[in-house]
């Protein structure tokens, strides 16, 4: 199994610039999160869907963050522009619910590092 | 929403020592609470959960406690080893409804 794959795993862009990452969730996990973690700091949830619907988006900033997950599986993250501030690794994760169960035992990848200088 | 508050932030123990990290949440609803290890540089790992059927759960030198009154959990780790460094995440939930709000972290620091 290939776990989690996440790509670009290190990126460094000029702030007000675009960067998008992208995300393959564990073969068959119907969730699918993405996190932010600063430095020094445990992971923030940005957005999670359950298949292909955000049910949960209350945290991601909607004026510059964007986010898709198209036919249910694979998903991107997209920051537009770019600032300062957005420097901090991008983990996306999933997990297979089964009714109430199995939701919130999540895998991680293992990360994208987003600098913005 | 949930908060969880996570504590020490740093903690340094020799190698055969015991090493404890402790959280408290928020919500008396949350009623998931799993463990995650990430070494330096790596993706954080499950390592550990308990759910609030359950009072404690043991797998080899990792344990967990949790006491629902007091709305607190911890991470216990007997003869810890060099290998045992990392930083730690609690996170709670409700299951199946909530998604998982983690802790800041404690940084485990082994010395041989």
């Amino acid at each position: 199994e290939a776990g989690v794959v996440q790509s670009p795993r290190y990126k460094i862009i000029e702030k007000k610039q675009p960067v998008a990452f992208w995300c393959n969730p564990i073969s068959g996990h119907n969730t699918l999160y993405w996190y932010r973690q600063n430095l020094g700091q445990g992971p923030e949830l940005l957005i999670r869907y359950e298949n292909e619907e955000a049910v949960d988006d209350s945290q991601l900033p909607k004026d510059r963050f964007s986010a898709e997950r198209l036919k249910g599986v694979d998903s991107t993250l997209k920051i537009q522009p770019a600032e300062l501030g957005d420097s901090a690794v991008y983990l996306c994760a999933s997990s297979f619910r089964q009714g109430l169960s199995g939701a919130n035992v999540l895998t991680f990848g293992a990360g994208s590092r987003l600098t913005v200088l | 929403g949930e908060n969880v508050e996570q504590h020490p932030s740093t903690l340094s123990v020799q190698e055969g020592d015991s090493a404890v990290i402790k959280c408290t949440y928020s919500d008396s609803a949350s009623n998931y609470f799993p463990w995650y290890k990430q070494e330096l540089g790596k993706r954080p790992q499950l390592i550990i959960d308990i759910r609030s059927n359950v009072g404690e759960k043991k797998d080899q030198r990792i344990a967990v406690t949790l006491n629902k009154t007091a709305k607190h959990f911890s991470l216990h780790i007997t003869e810890t080893q060099p290998e045992d460094s990392a930083v730690y995440f609690c996170a709670a939930s409700i299951e199946g409804y909530s998604t998982l709000t983690f802790g800041k972290g404690t940084m485990l620091l082994v010395s041989p």
